[in-house]
């Protein structure tokens, strides 16, 4: 079965302590692997795809970077605005989202 | 280019009630889907429109159905409101060529 696991739920980080949200899957025929920034109350917000292993993609603080099996989301110096959750997303080859369900992201000035 | 578009905003309902949800995709986009969110149970996948066509459709009683128009514009409609039906529905829209799906904001529905 299709499977997308994010780790930790939950983050607290000072401003500029750097860290990384891991998600792991497990999908056949993976289309392509998506990160989005999600607000409270807020419809979520499209950072990254990355479509093949080894791929890599920057946004400001942001770096996404993904291998066979998981992808990561580097935060580099946090900083408050950054507090939000992020969330992973996989298509399978029968065009399927598979959502995780997201690492809550608390920066403390 | 404007975003994808979500009317009403927030709307309040009680149980019994029906409810109608619509959505504007990104000018170009063909495709458009459905979540439901709620605090327990995280994104979870109503349907899928390609071309007027429910292409994929997730786990959710009949109470639950869409339709997409000519424009790509698409309704959702749930009947019999219940009151575990209360969450955030997100409409996303794709062109297809980079399966990246762009979200709305959301309607925040509310069953009393």
């Amino acid at each position: 079965e299709d499977q997308v696991t994010q780790s930790p739920e939950a983050l607290r980080l000072q401003e500029g302590e750097s860290s990384s949200l891991n998600c792991s899957y497990t999908v056949s025929g993976l289309r392509g692997l998506f990160w989005y920034r999600q607000d409270p109350g807020k419809g979520p917000e499209f950072l990254f795809t990355l479509y093949s292993a080894g791929e890599e993609k920057e946004k400001e603080r942001l770096k996404a970077t993904l291998t066979k099996k998981e992808s990561f989301l580097h935060i580099t110096a946090p900083k408050p605005e950054d507090s939000a959750t992020y969330l992973c997303v996989a298509t399978s080859g029968t065009y399927k989202y598979i959502f995780g369900t997201g690492t809550r992201l608390k920066v403390l000035a | 280019k404007a975003g994808v578009t979500q009317t009403p905003r927030y709307l309040i309902k009680t149980r019994g009630q029906q409810v109608t949800l619509s959505c504007s995709p990104i000018s170009g986009h063909r495709s458009v889907s459905w979540y439901q969110q709620t605090p327990g149970q995280g994104l979870q996948f109503l349907f899928e429109y390609f071309s007027e066509t429910q292409r994929n459709k997730g786990n959710f009683p009949g109470r639950f159905s869409g339709r997409q128009f000519s424009n790509s514009r698409s309704e959702m409609n749930v009947s019999t409101l219940e009151l575990g039906d209360s969450a955030l529905y997100l409409c996303a829209s794709f062109a297809g060529s980079t399966d990246t799906q762009y979200f709305g904001p959301g309607t925040r529905l509310t069953v009393l």
